[in-house]
C-alpha cells in the first residue's frame, strides 16, 4: 500500500493551542497534500508540498515534509473552535501517475 | 462558478440492484476520481480517470464499474456484485499537472437495505 498512518487518530486540544498531526507513507512520492473535511462533506484543500520542498506555510497551518522518514507534519497555530473536523494527508506516488491515495485521518476537536 | 456536481445528495437502493451516481465538473480537469469513506475512516480510491474514454482501477474496484465518455462527466455505477456499497462516496477532480490538488464535491451518501 502506498499510505501508511496518521497519528493521532483524534485529538481534543483547547481554542488558542497549537495541534500537530503526523502523516507516514511507504513510498516515493512526487508530493503530499493535506486536505481538510467537515462532517458529511466534501474535502477542501489546504496545503501541497512538493517532494523537493520541507517546508511550507499558509496562514496558521505549516507543513513539513522529511522524505529520508517518509513522513510529513502539519502543524495548526493557535487553533480556533471553526477548526473543528478531520484532517487527511494524501500521496501521489512516483510509480503511479495521477494515483492519489489517502491515509487513515485526524479527527480534531478544537474546545472554545 | 466552478466546481463539482454531485448527485443526488442521499440514494436510497434496495439490494441487489444496480446504481448509478453523477458527478460533473465544469472546472476543465483532465483527471477525475471516485473514493469511497465508511464512517470514521479515510479516503479509498475506487476508480480514477486521467483523459477521456481511459479509467484505471484503484484499490477497492470490485463490484463497481465507471466511464468516461465526456471529459466532464464520470459517473459510477455501484453494481449488485458490491458486497457492502453502503457508504459515502465523493468524486474529485484536477488539472493533469500531477503536483496539483484535488478539488471535491459535496458526496453522495448511499444507503442499501
Amino acid at each position: 500500500s502506498q499510505q501508511g498512518e496518521e497519528d493521532p487518530q483524534a485529538l481534543s486540544i483547547q481554542e488558542g493551542e497549537n495541534a500537530t498531526m503526523n502523516c507516514s507513507y511507504k513510498t516515493s512520492i512526487n508530493n503530499l497534500q493535506w486536505y481538510r473535511q467537515n462532517s458529511g462533506r466534501g474535502l477542501v484543500h489546504l496545503i501541497l508540498i512538493r517532494s523537493n520542498e520541507r517546508e511550507k506555510h499558509s496562514g496558521r497551518l505549516r507543513v513539513t515534509l522529511d522524505t529520508s522518514k517518509k513522513s510529513s507534519s502539519l502543524l495548526i497555530t493557535a487553533s480556533r473552535a471553526a477548526d473543528t473536523a478531520s484532517y487527511f494527508c494524501a500521496t501521489d506516488a512516483k510509480t503511479s501517475y495521477d494515483k492519489v491515495i489517502f491515509g487513515p485521518g485526524t479527527s480534531l476537536s478544537v474546545i472554545p | 462558478d466552478g466546481g463539482i456536481t454531485q448527485s443526488p445528495k442521499y440514494l436510497f437502493r434496495k439490494e441487489g440492484q444496480n446504481v448509478t451516481l453523477s458527478c460533473e465538473q465544469n472546472l476543465n480537469h483532465d483527471a477525475m476520481y471516485w473514493y469511497r469513506q465508511d464512517p470514521g475512516q479515510g479516503l479509498r480510491l475506487i476508480y480514477y480517470s486521467q483523459i477521456v474514454n481511459d479509467f484505471q482501477k484503484g484499490d477497492i474496484a470490485e463490484g463497481y464499474s465507471v466511464s468516461r465518455e465526456k471529459k466532464e462527466s464520470f459517473p459510477l455505477t455501484v453494481t449488485s456484485a458490491q458486497k457492502n456499497p453502503t457508504a459515502f462516496y465523493l468524486c474529485a477532480s484536477r488539472r493533469s499537472s500531477y503536483n496539483s490538488p484535488l478539488h471535491f464535491g459535496n458526496g453522495t451518501r448511499l444507503t442499501v437495505t
